[in-house]
């Protein structure tokens, strides 16, 4: 069975500094990962997938296959960046006929003035 | 925002009620899910559907449980209802066999919190 682990529940750093989340994972197929956040008062969304090798706000993450890992990182904080940010992993069913998300547990960061 | 509702957005119901909440969405996507949302356990899968009259059990179904009997309404019922179900409940969709570049993503809807006394 997949499992996703974030192992910082609180993540708390200041204006300009840099930013790391940190995401492990555990799956038998070849992994889609994701990274979803929750600002105060909004509904999750996406903030960038493996997959697509973007940069979204200033945020990237690179999967490492050998440490299954996705850390989420970002060069400067800013104060807008506090929310709530989960990693997320896709597993297909062995019929790949549906699929998944298995979310870790979330990392609440703060980004102090 | 994707075009997905919640109703009702907020309820306070008391233990051994029933209660359903309905999650609309209009975007013809195929897959639709219910999620809870708690402190220390982030989202946990409750079920999902992945077309009409077709669901599945998530990681913590035992509970609830759901129906979908048309594309744009997934339902989520909690037959009997516990102080252990208070929570932040969430819907959401996605189309995997999309041709769009968003084919895999989740959109979520803006949640339900739900308070069983």
């Amino acid at each position: 069975a997949q499992r996703v682990t974030q192992p910082e529940k609180l993540l708390s750093v200041f204006k300009g500094a840099p930013v790391e989340l940190k995401c492990n994972y555990s799956y038998s197929g070849s992994p889609e990962l994701f990274w979803y956040v929750q600002y105060s008062r909004q509904r999750l969304q996406l903030l960038l997938r493996h997959i697509s090798r973007e940069s979204i706000k200033g945020f990237t993450a690179d999967l490492n296959k050998g440490e299954t890992s996705f850390h989420l990182k970002k060069p400067f904080a800013q104060e807008e960046d506090s929310a709530m940010y989960y990693c997320a992993l896709l597993a297909w069913n062995s019929g790949g006929s549906n699929y998944k998300l298995t979310f870790g547990k979330g990392t609440l960061l703060t980004v102090n003035p | 925002d994707a075009g997905i509702t919640q109703s009702p957005r907020h309820k306070v119901t008391e233990t051994g009620t029933p209660v359903t909440l309905r999650c609309h969405q209009t975007e013809n996507h195929r897959y639709m899910y219910w999620y809870r949302q708690d402190p220390g356990h982030g989202l946990r899968l409750i079920h999902y559907s992945y077309g009409v009259k077709d669901t599945d059990k998530g990681e913590v179904s035992d509970g609830y449980s759901v129906s979908r009997s048309k594309t744009e309404d997934f339902l989520l019922t909690l037959e009997s209802a516990t102080s252990s179900q208070t929570s932040v409940y969430f819907c959401a969709i996605s189309d995997p066999f999309s041709d769009s570049s968003s084919y895999n993503e989740q959109f979520f809807g803006p949640g339900t919190r739900l308070t069983v006394l």
